[in-house]
């Protein structure tokens, strides 16, 4: 079967580098997604890998690798306002995005 | 540029009662349309998705149903709800029909079944 597996909860402090993994099983694959969710609110995009290494935008930075089904999540000089859950999701071989239940991550001053 | 409209914002209904929750896209055309569903404390769960006018696929076997009346609008409805119903409602969009593009999500319709 296909599945998704992130940790449900980290927490870190403010100002500090915090990594949020994330393991894929799926049949095909065609990337890998990221997206931030605050509570009660819609997800928005984060990133998209789908190539083996590093994307860097800002504070934030995906990694991916392929051969090893992995992918994290690279948040740097945390801020307050990073508290919010992280989703991973994997496009499979049919084009349907496989997604994560989310890492609910907590920053605390 | 493109915005993704959803209605209403929260909603409660009793259980056994219709619903009808409405999704409207502007800037693009011929989007493909999603309805994912997310209880709490849980990832998104895919429930329709619609590559153009009248073309709706279903993910999950259920008491709800889809439909795409016209080239942005997206359409989530049910007979009679069930209290497994309740939860937050997402309608996303994404521009290409085999689709490596992003899902861009609207703000969500929060339901609760009572």
């Amino acid at each position: 079967g296909q599945n998704i597996d992130q940790p449900t909860e980290m927490t870190a402090t403010e100002g500090a580098i915090v990594q949020i993994n994330c393991t894929y099983q799926t049949s095909g694959f065609n990337g890998l997604f990221w997206y931030q969710q605050h509570a009660g609110e819609a997800p928005t995009f984060l990133s998209y890998n789908v190539l083996d290494g590093l994307e860097e935008k800002g504070r934030f930075s995906s990694f991916l690798s392929r051969s090893k089904g992995y992918s994290y999540l690279l948040l740097k000089e945390l801020q307050m306002k990073d508290s919010a859950s992280y989703l991973c999701a994997a496009l499979d071989s049919n084009y349907q995005l496989i997604w994560g239940a989310g890492t609910k991550l907590i920053i605390k001053p | 540029s493109q915005t993704i409209h959803q209605w209403p914002a929260t909603l409660v209904q009793p259980v056994g009662s219709p619903l009808s929750l409405e999704c409207t896209v502007e800037g693009t055309s011929n989007p493909n349309l999603y309805w994912y569903r997310q209880a709490a404390g849980r990832g998104l769960q895919l429930l329709f998705y619609s590559v153009g006018i009248g073309q709706i696929s279903s993910e999950v076997p259920q008491n709800l149903s889809a439909s795409r009346p016209q080239d942005r609008q997206f359409i989530l409805s049910s007979k009679k709800l069930l209290l497994s119903d309740s939860g937050f409602y997402l309608c996303a969009w994404s521009t290409l029909p085999t689709s490596t593009d992003t899902q861009y999500f609207g703000p969500g319709t929060r339901l609760t079944v009572l």
